[in-house]
């Protein structure tokens, strides 16, 4: 049984360029979830989603971020017009309920360096 | 909002045990987390505490005092491969993370 798949691991992007970010979370699981990690800090909540369904985009800055989990394919993280600052690793994690009931299954992450 | 405070770093030797402290402050509370992560990958889940009390699980432990929003991760019997950073979590489906502790097992 797979874990959850991030593709790419490492994406590198000049300024102004688009970056998206891809995860197909674990095999029946129908929930996922995109953590932002910048170096020296603790893993910050950027978004949960269920197929078609955005529930909680609280930690998704307002601009240039947006994210996707189409009924088919995997979920999709998009920066558009990238920054420096939005270097950092970033984490899709799922699980098969809302966290509630167990814990998050992680991705290896998909680092993603602006120059 | 949440805050959640842990050491930076801890060492400690083979066959040692150590003890992470965690405390946090909430403006709710659905659950408190451990995770690993090694450098590069994947935090990895380790426990998980609603009730107060201790929660055994091999080698590692979880306790949790909700009065107190502390929690403590205890590693038993520490082995080189346990040196990895340590993550403190807490809320449900939006966990909000420390900074997590970085533990190095010298031989």
């Amino acid at each position: 049984n797979a874990g959850v798949m991030q593709n790419p691991r490492h994406l590198v992007r000049r300024r102004g360029q688009e970056a998206r970010l891809r995860c197909s979370p674990m095999k029946g699981h129908s929930h996922v979830y995109w953590y932002r990690q910048l170096p020296e800090e603790g893993l910050k909540f950027m978004v949960y989603l269920q197929k078609e369904n955005i529930i909680d985009e609280s930690g998704m800055p307002k601009e240039r971020f947006s994210a996707e989990f189409p009924k088919e394919g995997p979920s999709i993280l998009r920066i558009q017009q990238v920054v420096r600052g939005d270097s950092a690793a970033y984490f899709c994690a799922s699980s098969p309920t809302d966290i509630r009931a167990g814990e998050l299954f992680f991705g290896e992450g998909s680092r993603l360096t602006v120059l | 909002g949440q805050n959640i405070d842990q050491p930076t770093e801890m060492t400690a030797t083979e066959g040692a045990i150590v003890q992470i402290n965690c405390t946090y402050q909430t403006s709710g509370f659905n659950g408190l987390f451990w995770y690993q992560q090694h450098a590069g990958e994947a935090p990895t889940f380790l426990s998980y505490n609603v009730l107060d009390g201790l929660e055994e699980k091999g080698r590692f432990s979880s306790f949790l005092s909700r009065s107190k929003g502390y929690s403590y991760l205890l590693l038993k019997e520490l082995q080189m491969k346990d040196s990895a950073s340590y993550l403190c979590a807490v809320g449900d489906y939006k966990l909000s993370f420390g900074a997590g502790t970085t533990v190095t097992v010298r031989a």
